[in-house]
């Protein structure tokens, strides 16, 4: 199946820092790209969906200048958590959804935030 | 928007029984519904979906039914095992646009 490689996996920083996740589709294009946002024993929460060379689309209640997105190629895309506060520790989980397999989504393996 | 629901929330079956998850959705326009299983810790991997043109599809020990009049979905796993151990997740989209997650099953398989 695609692999969808996301890094890191694990990232500790302190209040105030800012934190760059990378989401990289490896064997496909992907034309649009998904961001989670996973709480410990919830469900995935969609934060907002990218596509290659325009702006992403965010859900409701997301700021968008809390999280940057950027979807500069059809393999890479990337979530900027700016100015990270102890709240916004969370799983964060990318999707790619390949031009040639509608709807289906593959996931990255997830990076935990810790904001001390 | 679309609403997933996702019942039950647990799930815990001896080892060799079936499991059984439901979902229902409420966008009539919904024509996707996969089913993905997450370990805890790693990624969701997609284990089984099926499209609205079809009302069953099976793979192995897995099947899911839809039912699109009563808009609900089922994940049926027979012969679980304990590596069949781990939160489920439905969801629903339609065609080009984003999935909704139901909340998910924990399933445990007791030896």
């Amino acid at each position: 199946g695609a692999v969808v490689s996301q890094h890191p996996s694990r990232v500790i920083c302190k209040s105030g820092t800012s934190v760059k996740i990378e989401c990289r589709s490896l064997d496909f294009q992907a034309t649009t790209m998904f961001w989670y946002r996973q709480f410990p024993k919830k469900s995935l929460m969609l934060m907002a969906t990218s596509n290659e060379g325009s702006k992403a689309t965010y859900e409701q209640g997301v700021e968008k200048d809390k999280f940057l997105i950027n979807h500069a190629s059809l393999t890479l895309s990337t979530l900027t958590v700016t100015s990270a506060h102890p709240e916004d520790s969370s799983f964060y989980i990318c999707s790619a959804e390949g031009a040639g397999a509608k709807n289906i989504q593959y996931f990255g393996a997830g990076t935990r935030l810790s904001v001390l | 928007g679309e609403n997933v629901e996702q019942h039950p929330s647990t799930l815990s079956v001896q080892e060799g029984d079936s499991a059984v998850i439901k979902c229902t959705y409420s966008d009539s326009a919904s024509n996707y519904f996969p089913w993905y299983k997450q370990e805890l810790g790693k990624r969701p991997q997609l284990i089984i979906d099926i499209r609205s043109n079809v009302g069953e599809k099976k793979d192995q020990r897995i099947a899911v039914t839809l039912n699109k009049t009563a808009k609900h979905f089922s994940l049926h796993i027979t012969e679980t095992q304990p590596e069949d151990s781990a939160v489920y997740f439905c969801a629903a989209s339609m065609v080009d646009y984003k999935l909704s997650f139901g909340a998910g099953t924990t399933v445990t398989v007791r030896a």
